[in-house]
């Protein structure tokens, strides 16, 4: 099945204390995206990759990194997690096929409270 | 990126066409528009894209003016189960880079 999958799905932190947030799409797609959503803030963009050892900064890339070592992972690192960083995030996946617009896959969320 | 402008909210009755538009006046020649739906605590998942004109599917259509400035979203005979955030997005083609903005969104609620 076509999916896109991350882990955990809910984490409770504290602040400083580093975590990864993992995402993993079995599409071969070549673009991945993390994206944060809040009330009434709808979905902002953190970071995103075009392909492997490719990424670039989002709308809200403060206090996170990402890495693409492999195509099929694109994991979240927050280094020192604050308040502020509780979220709820979607990562997503599609082709990078030129002239048409693909459409994005979204992987089932993780809520992170940062205490 | 295009700038999109939805309503913040819309009410409908079970059974019948819901209408969501769209505005997004400084559309570029090469964007898309595209459709999502979200539900609570799941990602969105894509409904319809159009380029111009209409585009049709088993779930909805999309309606868009010669002059792409805006685009309506068109969901026959809604049920429950259509309560959900509906967004608009309008960028370029896939090749670019990062292109899609995702708004606020419409929460759109279907009562019985």
């Amino acid at each position: 099945e076509a999916q896109v999958t991350q882990n955990p799905r809910y984490l409770i932190t504290v602040t400083g204390k580093k975590l990864t947030v993992t995402c993993s799409q079995n599409m071969n797609h070549e673009y991945m995206s993390w994206y944060r959503q809040d009330p009434g803030l709808g979905l902002r963009q953190i970071y995103y990759s075009m392909n492997v050892e490719v990424t670039d900064k989002g709308d809200v890339p403060e206090g996170y990194k990402v890495s693409r070592k492999e195509k099929r992972n694109f994991p979240l690192i927050l280094e020192s997690p604050s308040p502020n960083q509780t979220s709820l995030y979607f990562c997503a996946s599609r082709k990078n096929l030129q002239g048409v617009q693909e459409t994005q896959y979204f992987g089932p969320g993780t809520r992170l409270l940062v205490l | 990126l295009a700038k999109t402008t939805q309503p913040i909210s819309m009410d409908s009755y079970e059974g019948q066409e819901v209408n969501i538009t769209c505005s997004h006046n400084n559309i570029a020649t090469n964007d898309y528009i595209t459709w999502y739906q979200q539900f609570p605590s799941q990602g969105p998942r894509f409904i319809i894209q159009g380029y111009k004109t209409k585009v049709t599917n088993e779930v909805a259509s999309l309606f868009i003016p010669a002059d792409r400035k805006s685009s309506t979203l068109s969901l026959p005979r809604v049920s429950l189960s259509d309560t959900a955030v509906y967004y608009c997005l309008v960028g370029a083609p896939s090749g670019s880079a990062r292109q899609l903005t995702f708004g606020s969104g419409t929460q759109l609620t279907v009562l019985p």
